[in-house]
């Protein structure tokens, strides 16, 4: 079955650098296109960037400067990296699948359980 | 950016009654429009799709309507589980963007 997982840091210090990890299963990378979405808590979510199917990369303009993600697909992995974290970047960070195949744009079917991420010193 | 602005904030219902949330497009999003289920602790789960499409294993108390900027969620006959917060997303331009939230609790 489909399956999403994120696992990275849960506490990094304010200008640091935060680095996760979405490992999937019950699909290909090379098929389905994969974003990050962030929820501060108590609020909505906020979709970070994407990685496409094909292997090319859609950013949120307001995260852009400090946003990377890339992938491994063989070891069906995502990678998020963000630079000069502050304390409102405190959030749980989710990896999503597209609902539709090779789509344009898409809501997201799966997401995986979240990781917390607490920017403090 | 789009802008969506859900409404109300909070809702208290009792059970078996039918409930109705909300959500305004800052433009058109010709029915590109998804809304989310939020258990509390858990990620959001798919529940609408197209606007008015229902996602796998949805329960069928669960609808969707509207077109062009303004949209419903609707959930008919409402159960204890039902108690969550609810988002939607519009998606049909970049970036894709959420509302603010629908916390629904049981009277």
């Amino acid at each position: 079955q489909v399956q999403l997982k994120e696992s990275g840091p849960g506490l990094v210090q304010p200008s640091e650098t935060l680095s996760l990890t979405c490992t999937v299963s019950g699909f290909s990378l090379t098929s389905y296109s994969v974003s990050w979405v962030r929820q501060p808590s108590g609020k909505g979510p906020e979709w970070m960037g994407r990685m496409w199917y094909d292997g090319d990369t859609a950013y949120n303009s307001a995260l852009k400067s400090r946003l990377s993600i890339s992938r491994d697909t063989s070891k069906n992995q995502v990678f998020l990296k963000m630079n000069s974290l502050q304390t409102d970047d405190t959030g749980t960070y989710y990896c999503t699948r597209d609902h539709s195949e090779i789509a344009a744009i898409s809501p997201f079917d799966y997401w995986g359980q979240g990781v917390m991420v607490t920017v403090s010193s | 950016d789009i802008q969506m602005t859900q409404s109300p904030a909070s809702l208290s219902a009792s059970l078996g009654e039918t409930v109705t949330i909300e959500c305004r497009a800052s433009e058109d999003i010709y029915s590109n429009l998804a809304w989310y289920q939020q258990k509390p602790g858990n990620s959001p789960q798919l529940l609408i799709y197209d606007a008015n499409s229902l996602a796998d294993g949805v329960p069928s108390r669960f609808s969707g309507s509207g077109s062009g900027t303004q949209y419903s969620l609707k959930i008919n006959s409402l159960q204890s589980e039902d108690v969550a917060s609810y988002f939607c997303q519009q998606y049909n331009n970049y970036p894709p963007t959420f509302g603010s939230g629908t916390k629904l609790e049981i009277k």
